[in-house]
């Protein structure tokens, strides 16, 4: 079972629908995770940590259920723009505390 | 506009050449790391240096060999690479080891 999974999508939705993805992760003495977006042939770039209060920036949403495993990450009102590639990571303690990638999560917006 | 600054952006290089990859971070950052993109996979870890010193190797062959001369640079010197080598290598900081990463908009490798 891999460390942090991810349903890879693609998720088409239409412009103004809320999406949700959900990433699940192996290790319960998990630290830390973030969400990162990817669009089409760039970086990665940090959409946002996740804490376990949960935490909201704009119109996005993250979640931690360490009781269950996993992280979320809800986007309402999607946007266009908001057509990437979502990545779930997470800081996995043994194995030397690496930073541990999903396999990502295509999302598509369209008109 | 990142602040982790990688060059060449683009590089094509036969199975015989020697080429570095350069990364770059005025960010005060500790740790520094090197990964590998395929097209549609996640990135995968190569390297990470802490305070400036080696700390993880992911079984990573030879041919690639990197080297950190002071806290903010970061290369990866390229040598008799294959073409399945041919990927997106992506440098990243963070402050401390493990933790928030950024990273650079990647060296796109060709390796004919």
């Amino acid at each position: 079972r891999k460390e942090v999974e991810q349903d890879p999508g693609p998720f088409n939705v239409p412009e103004g629908a809320t999406v949700a993805f959900n990433c699940t992760y192996s290790n319960s003495a998990s630290q830390s995770f973030f969400w990162y977006r990817q669009d089409c042939r760039k970086e990665p770039k940090l959409l946002m940590s996740v804490y376990s209060s949960g935490n909201e920036d704009g119109r996005f949403t993250a979640q931690l259920n360490r009781a269950s495993q996993y992280i979320s990450l809800l986007i309402r009102d999607s946007k266009l723009s908001d057509s990437a590639t979502y990545l779930c990571v997470g800081i996995l303690t043994g194995g030397g505390n690496k930073l541990t990638f999903g396999t990502g999560t295509q999302l598509k917006v369209e008109l | 506009d990142t602040e982790v600054t990688q060059t060449p952006k683009h590089l094509v290089m036969g199975m015989t050449n020697k080429k570095s990859l350069k990364c770059e971070q005025h960010m005060g950052h500790r740790a520094m790391y090197w990964y590998k993109q395929k097209a549609k996979k996640p990135p995968e870890l190569m390297f990470v240096y802490s305070y400036e010193k080696l700390s993880i190797n992911e079984s990573v062959p030879s041919r690639f060999s990197p080297e950190c001369p002071n806290s903010s640079l970061l290369n990866l010197h390229l040598h008799a690479l294959q073409p399945e080598d041919s990927a997106l290598y992506l440098c990243a900081s963070s402050q401390e080891p493990p933790g928030e990463l950024f990273f650079g908009e990647g060296s796109r490798l060709t390796v004919l």
